[in-house]
């Protein structure tokens, strides 16, 4: 199993700034990945963290407003960039293997923009 | 395009019942499904994952079916408990190579004492 931090764990931020998210994993996973979660509706999928190389993004989601980072098997981050108050949502980091297997998930970021 | 359809109304039952939630898909051709809890404020957790070439998977008080005729999973909580509140999400693996979950809405369900 693996165990995810992932911090803030919450966070009010005034519009057209930007936040970085950390995802901190205690074991070697081959997958990271970034989810948004609004209240109420699915995980939708917004890129999957490549060590070492340039996330692949989901449609919709584009590296310049949530750019992304893994420079390491472990950790990686996401900054959400200019923020508008349509970014308000939860934001979860997720862990996995490339073996059909459980995904495993951080607590979440509260994001809101005013 | 894929969906996955989870009943958005919550589920409520007394304690002591078997609670079962529903999962169905359309224009998918997953390799296998998961069941996952999440609660307020919290991240998914994982409960089971199920195969295409399984009928059924249980594991302790929790079962789950996958009939692939129907493009549907059933899951089942026996002897329910108030702890089991929670909202429970239903994600699918396309075959063909991808491991990325996608992710019902997920339904709520309550259990009364």
């Amino acid at each position: 199993s693996a165990v995810i931090s992932q911090k803030p764990s919450r966070d009010i931020c005034q519009r057209g700034t930007s936040l970085t998210i950390q995802c901190q994993v205690d074991s070697q996973v081959t997958m990271m990945f970034w989810y948004r979660q609004q209240p109420g509706q699915s995980l939708t999928l917004i890129a999957t963290a490549n060590q070492g190389s340039e996330a692949t993004y989901e449609s919709g989601f584009v590296i310049d407003k949530f750019p992304i980072s893994r420079p390491n098997l472990t950790f990686s981050t996401l900054t959400v960039s200019n923020m508008s108050p349509e970014d308000s949502s939860i934001y979860l980091c997720s862990a996995g293997t490339a073996i059909p297997s459980e995904a495993f998930f951080g607590q979440g970021t509260r994001l809101t923009v005013v | 395009s894929q969906k996955i359809e989870q009943n958005s109304e919550a589920l409520n039952i007394q304690e002591g019942k078997t609670a079962t939630l529903t999962c169905n898909y359309t224009n998918y051709s997953p390799a296998y499904l998961q069941w996952y809890r999440q609660d307020p404020g919290r991240g998914p957790v994982f409960l089971l994952l199920i195969r295409e070439n399984e009928k059924e998977k249980r594991k302790e008080r929790l079962k789950v079916t996958f009939d692939t005729t129907l493009k549907q999973s059933l899951f089942h909580i026996t002897a329910s408990q108030p702890a089991d509140s929670a909202t429970y999400l239903c994600a699918l693996e396309a075959s063909g190579g991808s491991y990325i979950p996608t992710f019902g809405r997920g339904t709520s369900l309550i259990v009364h004492p």
